[in-house]
This record gives structure tokens, sequence and C-alpha cells, in this order.
């Protein structure tokens, strides 16, 4: 089946902890995106990716750091420096040749700070 | 700043009615409008969208109605169904050029309760 796959489902973390989320695609999608979601607010954009060793900063960058070394992977880093990292990440893919921006997400990672 | 609102934020209905939910946005450059329904413990899926050529568009119970010059869009669902019970997101982006990337803008979500 094709789709993205995120891991872990739950992670929890110590305060001064880096943890990376991982996201793999089978879609051989172009882009990848990564997605914050607090409840009662919508999905703000973290980080973008639209092709291999290239990312664009989002609107909530600070205190995150990602890569794209290969095609179908674009894992995320909670760094130290992010002041609330507790929350649901969702990390998605887009074709960039189709009309629109449609995208196909993964299940999720709950991030929890202790 | 580029702005979507999403009214109302919760929503409970009983097995059989209709629910409706709104969405405003600021950007009148933007002519795409999709709807992503998210269960839970799971990503939100596509379950909708509409460009801003077309006033609207339906897919069996659920449609999607458009006014530009009012810069509003609003999901429609009918004969809802228990399974229909998830959050729904509506989302605003500028057209979308080949081999470009154009954000999308998500409103904060309705959490739809359909009740037996």
């Amino acid at each position: 089946d094709g789709g993205i796959t995120q891991s872990p489902k739950y992670l929890f973390r110590k305060e001064g902890q880096n943890v990376t989320l991982s996201c793999e695609q089978n879609l051989n999608h172009d882009a990848m995106y990564w997605y914050r979601q607090d409840p009662g607010q919508g999905l703000r954009l973290i980080y973008y990716s639209q092709i291999v060793n290239d990312f664009q900063k989002g609107d909530i960058a600070e205190g995150y750091s990602v890569s794209r070394e290969k095609k179908e992977s674009f894992p995320l880093t909670v760094t130290s420096a992010q002041k609330n990292p507790t929350a649901f990440y969702l990390c998605a893919s887009s074709m960039l040749s189709s009309g629109a921006n449609v995208l196909t997400f993964g299940a999720g990672s709950r991030l929890t700070v202790l | 700043g580029e702005n979507v609102e999403q009214h109302p934020s919760t929503l409970s209905v009983q097995e059989g009615d209709s629910a409706v939910i709104k969405c405003t946005y600021s950007d009148s450059a933007s002519n795409y409008f999709p709807w992503y329904k998210q269960e839970l413990g799971k990503g939100p899926q596509l379950i909708i969208d509409i460009r801003s050529n077309v006033g609207e568009k339906k897919d069996q119970r659920i449609a999607v109605t458009l006014n530009k010059t009012a810069k509003h869009f609003s999901l429609h669902i009918t004969e809802t169904q228990p399974e229909d019970s998830a959050v729904y997101f509506c989302a605003a982006s500028p057209h979308k050029k080949a081999g470009g990337y154009n954000k999308l803008i998500f409103g904060a979500g309705t959490r739809l309760a359909v009740h037996p």
C-alpha cells in the first residue's frame, strides 16, 4: 500500500533533550511537509521541502530542524530550543506537478515533554 | 496577513440531520479550497475540494459552496451518520503554479459529533 509512515506514534521527552520524528513516504511525491497541531488551532507549517537536499522554513520553524537526503524521507528534529514542544506532529506529502496542493498526511506523532 | 476563520468550533447533530461548517478567508488571491476530515488518532484526509471557477461541488452526501465575492466557503453534509463524527478542517490556497509551491492556510477545525 502506498502512503506515509510516521514513527514513533507516541514519544516522551525530558526537557533539554532533542528528539527526531521519522517520516517516510512511498508515493513518489516530490514535496514533503511538517505541520504542528495544537488543540483548537489549525495546522501550522513548520518546514517543507520541494526537492532533495533543499527545504524551506514555514511559519513556526524556530526550535526545529529537518533534512531531506532522500526523496522518500523527511525527518524532523525537535530541539531543546523549542519552548513548547508538546504537540501532535503531522507529516504530509504532495505531487508538485498536480494542479493543486493536495496533501496526503501520515497518522501523526504525539510528543509529550515531561 | 493570510487567515482562515472556521465556525463553529464544535457541532453536535442527530443522525440523519444536516451539518454545515463555514469558513472565511482573507487573501483574495486564494482560489483553491480543500476540506479535510481527521478521525481520532489519524491524520487528516482530503474529502472534497473546490476551485474558484466553480460555485458548488457535490460528492454523494457532501457538498461545498464558494462565494468569492464574500470570501467564504462552506461544507454541507446531508443525512449525517455516526461515522461522520470527526474534526473537519477547511483550508485556502492561492492557485498553484506547476512545479511551484503555494501554502495552504488551515482553519482551526470543527469537531462534529453525530449522535445516533
